[in-house]
């Protein structure tokens, strides 16, 4: 399974764009990137996915490089409640089981 | 809320005792994920079900751990013998099975071991 890399922890000003990276270099053709997002104390929750085009929803954008090797995360206009610990996975397309998620990064969103 | 229910959100027990976990998955969920997480630690996979058969066990999950899901519905762990290193949060997550697979996971059960 292709493993992510991830900063520890970022900041970033309330009201403003929050870009969180991710590296999946080893990734293969057949491997969906998935993000997580974990506020404290609390289970992981979904924000998106995607395989290989750009994908957005009410929550997130997800750029992913051409190669693939990369992704970004987008939170558009981030909040105070955006503090969290955001989880890039790759998930194989037809392996439902489980999702690797690392150690991820920390946001900290600042007024 | 995403609809999984987890009981008990917490649970302090002594060494050696025995403990038990629910997990109650979104309705029509057909597979359901238990997953450890220690402090700083992102989830680790411990084992799954599809339906009521448990499909695939972690390494993680010693002959002291054992899991079921009676009718492919609600799953219980169980952790027998507790030892300090149990101590963590167990997260429960239930999915559809299709294609983009994603997983609702509920708010988990913590776990200390005295």
């Amino acid at each position: 399974d292709a493993k992510t890399t991830q900063p520890t922890s970022m900041d970033c000003a309330e009201g403003r764009a929050a870009n969180l990276p991710c590296n999946h270099s080893t990734i293969s053709g057949n491997e969906y990137v998935y993000w997580y997002r974990q506020i404290h104390s609390q289970g992981p929750q979904y924000i998106i996915h995607g395989l290989k085009n750009n994908e957005t929803n009410e929550m997130a954008s997800l750029i992913i490089t051409e190669d693939r090797k990369s992704s970004t995360l987008i939170l558009p206009h981030a909040t105070l409640r955006d503090t969290a610990v955001y989880y890039c996975i790759v998930r194989p397309l037809y392996n439902f089981n489980k999702f690797y998620f690392g150690s991820g990064t920390k946001l900290n969103v600042k007024p | 809320d995403t609809g999984v229910s987890q009981d008990p959100r917490h649970k302090i027990t002594k060494r050696g005792q025995n403990v038990t976990f629910r997990c109650d998955p979104i309705s029509e969920h057909n597979r359901l994920y238990w997953y450890r997480q220690t402090l700083g630690q992102g989830p680790e996979f411990l084992t799954y079900f599809q339906n009521e058969a448990q499909l695939e066990k972690s390494r993680l999950l010693s002959d002291r751990f054992s899991a079921e899901r009676p009718k492919g519905s609600f799953s219980t762990l169980e952790i027998q013998r507790t030892e300090q290193g149990d101590s963590a949060m167990y997260l429960c997550a239930s999915s559809f099975g299709e294609v983009k697979n994603i997983q609702y996971f509920g708010a988990g059960t913590r776990l200390s071991v005295l």
